[in-house]
């Protein structure tokens, strides 16, 4: 069964940088699309970016081109989302999720969340 | 970017009533909708995809229907655990987006 971990919380200051994790088992990591989805505090869902990570295929949101950056680390079975020049309205949930069949955007497998708090 | 908007935007009822959420698309996206259920401090489960197929694990009572430009979410005994903001999701085309969601009150 695939599982997506994500760490608890981060608290940044404006202008700083913050490097997302997710931790994936259960399947061949790094081959398959993996999505980055945020929410804002009482807000709906907003579809950040979309990477296959070995591979480095990413596609993203037009208001993110140029402040985020996608890595991933095969030996841990790790992705991340680095996003820069946080600003308050970056304080969100971060989700990441796959799809099933990879590429359908049918968002079968969530992470728990990681919660960004900007703040001075 | 195609814009998904949820009717009503909140709803109360009472447990066993039927009810629908509808959801509509700025263009037709054929069959590409999918709905998912969102429970505070959890993450989004999905519950209906390509507009009305059930999740594996999902009651029955939950159904979807519709193509084109218009959906619907339908829950036909509404039960206690029920109560959960529900949003649809188009995977029709790039940028991807969600509804804004519609909250779902049980009295």
């Amino acid at each position: 069964q695939v599982q997506l971990v994500q760490f608890g919380a981060e608290v940044k200051k404006p202008g700083s940088s913050v490097k997302l994790s997710c931790r994936a088992s259960g399947d061949t990591f790094g081959t398959y699309t993996l999505t980055w989805v945020r929410q804002a505090p009482g807000q709906g869902l907003e579809w950040m970016a979309r990477v296959i990570p070995v591979l480095g295929i990413t596609n993203y949101t037009q208001k993110f081109q140029g402040r985020v950056t996608f890595t991933a680390d095969r030996s841990t079975s790790t992705a991340y989302m680095e996003l820069n020049s946080l600003t308050s309205e970056d304080t969100a949930v971060y989700y990441c999720a796959r799809d099933a069949p990879s590429g359908s955007d049918i968002f079968h497998f969530w992470g728990q969340g990681t919660v960004l708090i900007v703040s001075s | 970017d195609i814009q998904m908007t949820h009717s009503p935007s909140s709803l109360s009822a009472s447990v066993g009533d039927r009810i629908t959420i509808t959801c509509r698309a700025s263009q037709s996206i054929s069959n590409y909708l999918n709905w998912y259920q969102q429970k505070p401090g959890k993450a989004p489960k999905l519950l209906i995809y390509a507009a009305s197929s059930l999740q594996s694990g999902v009651p029955s009572r939950f159904s979807g229907s519709g193509s084109g430009a218009d959906f619907t979410l339908t829950i036909s005994s509404l039960q206690p655990e029920d109560s959960a903001t529900y949003y649809c999701q188009q995977s029709y085309s790039n940028p991807i987006t969600f509804g804004q969601g519609t909250r779902l009150e049980i009295k």
